[in-house]
């Protein structure tokens, strides 16, 4: 059964902190992974990482994959109150042009007081 | 700009009457998705339309029906909500599935 698991599940910091989030998976067929942020609507798109070791960066957001250990992480550094979200990883999974199914992971709980 | 639309956002029904919620887009992307996300878990899904190809995921009750008029509109068709089937429910779209998925705002279902 394809599984993506993260952690920590909640986390909760001052703001200027930097944060780790982790993210490791056990799929078949693995296309990408992508990480979204979801605030109290729908997940907005963060990264779609389909290489290792290339890091995507967007501001203070950063994030790698490693397909050999099979994970993940997401950088945060510099935490705003903003950045208070639910943060998913995804990954997609599928062969050739398939629909690219999703298998979601938990969630992780990010937390940032002021 | 371009878009996924979803109306309404949010859903009143009452115990066994039948709801639609309808989906959107402006991306033209031919796979759309329909998710169920109940509160504090992540999205699950429903099922797809790759082009006008239905693909419903094992899992899925047969409660939930979908259609696909054209490649702009989906609809997901709840027969008889249950008290169970409160959740948002959130459209997505993704050019052949390779691409990232694209999410509507979602719609809040709540039943009564």
């Amino acid at each position: 059964e394809d599984k993506v698991v993260q952690s920590p599940l909640s986390l909760v910091v001052h703001e200027g902190d930097t944060v780790t989030l982790n993210c490791s998976y056990e799929v078949t067929n693995f296309r990408s992974l992508l990480w979204y942020k979801q605030e109290k609507k729908a997940p907005t798109f963060l990264f779609m990482l389909t290489s290792s070791g290339i890091e995507k960066k967007s501001g203070r957001l950063s994030s790698i994959l490693d397909k050999k250990e099979l994970f993940s992480i997401l950088n945060i550094t510099a935490t705003q109150t903003g950045d208070s979200a639910i943060y998913l990883c995804v990954v997609r999974i599928g062969g050739g042009t398939s629909y690219g199914k999703l298998t979601f992971g938990q969630g992780t709980i990010l937390t940032v007081h002021p | 700009d371009a878009m996924v639309i979803q109306n309404p956002r949010y859903q009143v029904t009452q115990f066994g009457k039948p709801v639609t919620l309808s989906c959107s887009q402006t991306l033209n992307h031919n796979v759309m998705y329909w998710y169920q996300q109940k509160s504090s878990q992540a999205p699950k899904l429903l099922f797809h339309y790759y082009d006008k190809d239905f693909n419903n995921e094992a899992d899925t009750p047969d409660n939930f029906q979908s259609r696909r008029p054209n490649t702009s509109f989906c609809f997901l068709d709840i027969r008889s909500p249950g008290l169970g089937d409160a959740a948002m429910y959130l459209c997505a779209t993704s050019r052949d599935g390779i691409e990232t998925q694209y999410f509507g705002p979602g719609t809040r279902l709540l039943v009564l």
